[in-house]
Formats: structure tokens, sequence, C-alpha cells
């Protein structure tokens, strides 16, 4: 699967739009990209995936570069609940499927 | 919303022995999966089952470990006689089929002394 670059860490006002970017330059074409985030210690939480299409659902909305090279997640008004690590994650349905977590990125969200 | 329920939260063990952690799946999932996480660490990938056997495991889980499905609700990671370094967040998750997300259970904190 292809390897993810995140930024380390953000920060977010509270009530706007946090955008968490991700590169993923060496993804072939049957892979997708996910995006899921542990709060704390919990189990990490499934958010959105997609291929090449943009997605939205009631959590956040993917946006996923022409190329597919890169990919960006967008909580679109974030809440001090929404403070995680968010991990970024390219896989290939078909094959393997373990999900391959890196460090993600750690967002807090400011009041 | 279903969830992976997990038990119990938090086990502590003396080394040697023998563990097995508790998961419940959401109902109509078919795909099961353990990871762990070490304190301060990545999350990383144990087992997955499917169709009642293993379908891929990771260098990690070795002869020490095995999982079980016993009944239509219970899926199980057991360890046999644990080590210090098992000391870890194990987290169960499932899905419903191949390439969508997974719902992961609130984890069983193992300490291993």
């Amino acid at each position: 699967d292809a390897k993810t670059t995140q930024p380390t860490s953000m920060d977010c006002a509270e009530g706007r739009a946090a955008n968490l970017p991700c590169n993923h330059s060496t993804i072939s074409g049957n892979e997708y990209v996910y995006w899921y985030r542990q709060i704390h210690s919990q189990g990490p939480q499934y958010i959105i995936h997609g291929l090449k299409n943009n997605e939205t659902n009631e959590m956040a909305s993917l946006i996923i570069t022409e190329d597919r090279k890169s990919s960006t997640l967008i909580l679109p008004h974030a809440t001090l609940r929404d403070t995680a690590v968010y991990y970024c994650i390219v896989r290939s349905l078909g094959g393997s499927e373990k999900l391959v977590f890196g460090k993600g990125t750690k967002l807090t969200v400011n009041p | 919303e279903p969830e992976v329920t997990q038990t119990p939260s938090h086990q502590v063990t003396q080394m040697g022995q023998e563990v097995i952690l508790r998961c419940v799946p959401i109902s109509n999932h078919l795909y099961f999966y353990w990871y762990r996480q070490i304190l301060g660490q990545k999350v990383e990938f144990l087992v997955s089952f499917y169709n009642n056997e293993i379908s891929e495991k990771s260098e990690i889980f070795d002869d020490q470990f095995s999982v079980e499905r016993p009944d239509g609700s219970n899926f199980t990671l057991k360890i046999r006689s644990t080590k210090l370094e098992d000391s870890a967040m194990y987290f169960c998750a499932s899905s419903i089929k191949q390439g969508k997300g997974y719902t992961f259970g609130s984890g069983t904190r193992l300490t291993v002394v």
C-alpha cells in the first residue's frame, strides 16, 4: 500500500473549518484513501473514504486532487470534541485487509 | 448506532498467564480484526478473520496468539503465555464487507506484571 505523509499537528478554532492534508504521491489506481481518527486512547473511528471523486458524509468531506496524489479532510465546523489524532490511510480493495496506521495529525480545536 | 463491545475494559495479569480478550462485533458484520496499540505508539494490525478462518496475520501474531469465533456473536483473542511486552490496548474491529470502514471497539487495556 502507498505511504502517506501528514503534518504532525494542527490547530483550529472552534466553529471554523479544519482542513487536514495528506500526501500520497505513490498511490496506485486501485487504492482508496481512508480517514480515521482516534480520540485520546479510544478505538479508532472511521470517518470517510474515497477513490477519486470528492465524498461527503455527516462527519466530513474528502477532497481528492485530480492526480490523486493528495487529499484533504474537511471538518466544516470543528468542535472541541473533534480534538483527536487523524489518520490518512491508503488501501487497495481485494488485497490486504489490514489498515496500516501512521502517526497521523494531532488536531487540537481551541475554544 | 451499532457498537463493537469489548470486555473487560482493563485486565491485569501475571507474566506467563493466559488471557482471553473478548469482543462482540456488530451482528451483521462478516470481517473481524484485532489491533493493538502499545502506549505512545502506533496502532498495529494483528489479525483478520473471515469465514471462520484467519485471512491475514502480522509478524506480531505468533504462536502465542490465537483467535476464535466460538459462537455466532463472540470473537476472542487468546494470548497463551503473556509477556511484559504484550502490555497494550487491544482493539477489536469489524466490517460488513471489504472496502467498508471498520467499526472499532473501545479496547481492552492489558497490563502484564
